[in-house]
């Protein structure tokens, strides 16, 4: 199946810093990405869509200044966690639809997840 | 507004025992897909089926098997002989279908943790 890639897997920072997570879609193309935030022990929680070429549409609650997405490109989206605090320590996961309409194909497919701890 | 309601939150079987997880959802839209993924412990989410709401045949792929029944709303999901690698969380999830709009962002339950014991 088709693969997404996160960068990094892994990540520690210090509270009052930025950090950036890359979503890359290997071999197809994503028009529309997603971003999740997953808490331990807790279930996947959508944050926002990321549309390229377009703003992203977030979720109700959550602070649009303060994650930053951008997708500049159809195989990348990257999320920004602005100004981290401690409580934003959490599991972020992507997700890329693919575009290829040929056969209405229209699945989404999972990155690895990035792990943030801010300390 | 569409939820998934996983009511089981953990469930140990000893291994080669059958088990079964439950799924209760909720839509306004005729036209949806469901889906269950597996979280094992080194967090990648691993898909395990989509199923069109059109679709209500019962699939049955190696250990695993579904169980879609629309008049109840319910999408189960059943571990047959199961093994302590069938460890983990699985997620029961929902999206609309994709149409003009496509906004098909994927719901998810509150998971299900599972847990075989030797």
């Amino acid at each position: 199946g088709a693969v997404v890639s996160q960068h990094p897997s892994r990540v520690i920072c210090k509270s009052g810093t930025s950090v950036k997570i890359e979503c890359r879609s290997l071999d197809f193309q994503a028009t529309t990405m997603f971003w999740y935030r997953q808490f331990p022990k807790q279930s996947l929680m959508l944050m926002a869509t990321s549309n390229e070429g377009s703003k992203a549409t977030y979720e109700q609650g959550v602070e649009k200044d303060k994650f930053l997405i951008n997708h500049a490109s159809l195989t990348l989206s990257t999320l920004t966690v602005t100004s981290a605090h401690p409580e934003d320590s959490s599991f972020y996961i992507c997700s890329a639809r693919d575009d290829w309409e040929g056969e209405r194909v229209d699945e989404q497919y999972f990155g690895p997840g990035t792990r943030l701890t801010v300390t | 507004a569409q939820k998934v309601t996983q009511a089981q939150t953990e469930i140990s079987v000893v291994e080669k025992e059958d088990v079964t997880l439950d799924c209760v959802y909720e839509t306004r839209d005729t036209t949806y897909y469901l889906f269950w993924y597996k979280q094992p412990p080194s967090g990648e989410l691993v898909f395990l089926i989509r199923r069109n709401s059109f679709d209500e045949q019962n699939e049955i792929s190696g250990r695993y098997s579904w169980n879609f029944q629309k008049s109840t709303s319910s999408f189960n999901f059943t571990i047959t002989a199961s093994q302590v690698v069938d460890s983990a969380v699985y997620f029961c999830a929902l999206s609309e279908a994709p149409g003009m709009n496509r906004d098909d962002k994927i719901i998810f339950g509150k998971g299900t943790r599972l847990h075989i014991l030797p």
